[in-house]
């Protein structure tokens, strides 16, 4: 049972530089969303989707983009690289109903390091 | 806007010991509140989900309460183990908007 798999499990870049953090679920999930964990800061909500097609800004989403082009796939994109992104990003996902009534499912996170 | 908060930051205690995490919020409109696990370097591993009709939920050695009233939820550990030292987070979810908000955690040392 894979779950929710997220890749790469590290990356550094340059500021400036853009990449895609990549996040799958096989669990046929509506709900898919990406946080930042960080020390002192606990979680906070990127962007998250409610299904293919739709996605919704979270807490803090300045700096990044999201795409929901399936049910499975969840790309979280750094436009411009910035050492204040810094930190680990998790892909989470559920089933929904409207509301959070389903347990949420992570994955293992990608260790981000901008210099 | 709901905040979550998790009391103390840190809790070590010898193994056997029953223990109690507590996690208050702000925002008694809280739909439903899930307790996580999370392990150094892994991603948060869903414990128990309390829905906004329910006042418990257990499984195995834990269980977790839902006080809307006064605030606060608490997860309930018996006879613990040394298996159970992580970081314990919970979340709720509702008030003014359908989002999921964490608190920053207990990390549970359980010594042998």
């Amino acid at each position: 049972n894979a779950g929710v798999t997220q890749t790469p499990k590290f990356q550094v870049l340059k500021t400036g530089q853009s990449m895609t953090l990549q996040c799958a679920q096989d669990m046929n999930h509506e709900y898919m969303s990406w946080y930042r964990q960080d020390p002192g800061m606990g979680l906070r909500l990127i962007h998250y989707s409610v299904g293919a097609g739709i996605t919704d800004q979270g807490e803090v989403p300045n700096g990044y983009n999201v795409s929901r082009s399936t049910t499975e796939d969840f790309p979280l994109r750094l436009l411009s690289a910035a050492p204040s992104q810094t930190s680990v990003y998790f892909c989470a996902s559920s089933y929904w109903d409207g509301a959070y009534n389903s347990p949420l499912h992570f994955g293992n996170g990608t260790r981000l390091t901008v210099t | 806007k709901q905040e979550v908060t998790q009391i103390p930051a840190a809790l070590s205690v010898p193994e056997g010991e029953n223990l109690v995490l507590n996690c208050s919020f702000t925002d008694s409109a809280i739909y439903n509140l899930q307790w996580f696990r999370q392990d150094p370097g892994k991603g948060l591993t869903s414990l128990l989900l309390i829905q906004s009709s329910q006042r418990e939920q257990t499984s195995g050695r834990l269980n977790a309460s839902l006080d809307k009233s006064s605030g606060r939820s608490t997860l309930y550990i018996a006879a613990s183990q040394p298996g159970d030292s992580a970081t314990y987070l919970c979340a709720g979810s509702g008030g003014s908007n359908y989002k999921l908000t964490f608190g920053k955690g207990t990390l549970l040392t359980v010594n042998p």
